[in-house]
């Protein structure tokens, strides 16, 4: 079983809903992260945070709000997407944002935009 | 720029073969971390490996093993009697400092099937 457990699993909104992504860890990480990943594709980088505070933000659309509450949550606010937006969403977590840290995975929650 | 390039997108062996899956980087960063990755059809990413770029000394876990060639800039990963449970993608990864932070950059992935 993963450490870092991701909710919902599975995800079906039209372009208008609002919703959100959840991800939590109780491995005492202090750095978390968003990723996207479309069929086929590596994972890409939205967002870092790094004991609780946005870190890097690579450019993602605002339609995509993230926000960490404590050092064990971090959450995804997702309204008005687009139906380019449907792939799996990728929690991750690290000790710290040094590069020697592994990353840790979720399973992801798969997004589906009608 | 950093850049992980995996040459082979899939492979497909009989089990009980042995295969190795390719990984080459670009960096210039003098340290650096590269890691190994399985994705299997659940999704999860699971942490298999990291070596940084000061210790060439080759790795064995079990049936896996990774050979790091720095004069190359390679990190190669080989499963040595497969088994159906490798069925998985496996993603190479290398870790810089950007901005102060670190950061993955993924290769594309090397899809392997293993069949019965």
């Amino acid at each position: 079983d993963t450490e870092v457990t991701q909710t919902p699993k599975h995800l079906v909104m039209g372009m208008t809903n609002k919703k959100s992504l959840k991800c939590e860890q109780h491995m005492g990480h202090r750095a978390m992260y968003w990723y996207k990943q479309k069929a086929k594709k590596p994972p890409e980088l939205m967002f870092v945070y790094s004991y609780e505070k946005l870190s890097i933000n690579e450019s993602v659309p605002s339609r995509f709000s993230p926000e960490c509450p404590n050092s064990s949550l971090l959450n995804l606010h997702l309204h008005a997407l687009q139906p380019e937006d449907s792939a799996l969403y990728l929690c991750a977590s690290s000790q710290g944002v040094q590069n020697n840290q592994p990353q840790h995975f979720g399973d992801g929650t798969r997004l589906s935009i009608l | 720029a950093q850049k992980v390039t995996q040459a082979q997108t899939e492979i497909s062996v009989v089990e009980k073969e042995d295969v190795t899956l390719d990984c080459v980087y670009e960096t210039r960063d003098t340290t650096y971390y590269l890691f190994w990755y399985k994705q299997p059809p659940s999704g999860e990413l699971v942490f298999l490996i990291r070596r940084n770029s000061f210790d060439e000394q080759n790795e064995i876990s079990g049936r896996y093993s990774w050979n790091f060639q720095k004069s190359t800039s390679s990190f190669n990963f080989t499963i040595t009697a497969s088994q159906v449970v490798d069925s998985a993608v496996y993603f190479c990864a290398l870790s810089d400092q950007n901005s102060g932070y670190s950061t993955l950059t993924f290769g594309k992935g090397t899809m392997l099937l293993v069949s019965p």
